[in-house]
């Protein structure tokens, strides 16, 4: 089983440049979400799915769009990157409402 | 406005000790309070815990939550280099986000 797991491990971008973030896992899960973690900072939810089909909006979603089109996928987008949006991204999926969440590696994004 | 904290922010120790890390919450509509451990890379599970004062226990590691005064302990006894790392902890709130805390930054000093 692989978990869950992030594509890509690192990235470097020049501001106003766009990319995506993958997160894929196989565990059936409905629940995934996409944090960012700044050091003193904790980790902050971005965008989280209920299910397929479905978004919403975290903690700290702007600058950021999300899609869920499979249940296995749940995507990242930054249009316009920024160097606030430089950070370490990790992915979770959970199986229920309330469970624990299993965590991707992380995705380390500079923003120049 | 939830908010989870965790302190010490940072604990230095010698191997053999032992030591407690400390979350407090404020959330709306509690669900559970998890426990993570972070090493190099992704957050691992160590505890959920949705009741109080019952202690989960998982070797040297134990957790408790006091859900009427709203915080939870880690307790790790006998503390090893290979404790070192950064505990997380993190409350589910009703819309199923989880709420982390800044983190406890433990090294253990052999």
């Amino acid at each position: 089983n692989a978990g869950v797991t992030q594509t890509p491990k690192f990235r470097v971008l020049k501001t106003g440049q766009s990319m995506t973030l993958l997160c894929a896992q196989d565990m059936n899960h409905e629940y995934m979400y996409w944090y960012r973690q700044d050091p003193g900072m904790g980790l902050r939810l971005i965008h989280y799915s209920v299910g397929e089909g479905t978004t919403a909006k975290g903690e700290v979603p702007d600058g950021y769009n999300v899609s869920r089109l499979k249940k296995q996928n749940f995507l990242l987008g930054l249009e316009s990157a920024a160097p606030s949006q430089t950070s370490v991204y990790f992915c979770a999926s959970s199986l229920v409402q309330g469970d624990t969440q299993y965590f991707g590696p992380g995705t380390r994004l500079t923003v120049l | 406005e939830d908010k989870v904290v965790q302190s010490p922010l940072s604990l230095v120790v010698h191997e053999g000790d032992t030591v407690t890390l400390n979350c407090s919450y404020e959330v709306t509509n509690f669900r559970s309070l998890l426990w993570y451990k972070q090493e190099k890379k992704a957050p691992t599970f160590l505890f959920m815990l949705t009741s109080s004062g019952i202690e989960k226990k998982s070797g040297r590691l134990s957790s408790i939550l006091d859900k009427k005064e709203l915080f939870s302990i880690l307790n790790i006894t006998a503390t090893q280099t290979g404790d070192s790392a950064v505990y997380l902890c993190a409350v589910v709130e009703g819309a199923q986000k989880l709420v982390f805390g800044q983190g406890t930054r433990l090294t253990i000093n052999p």
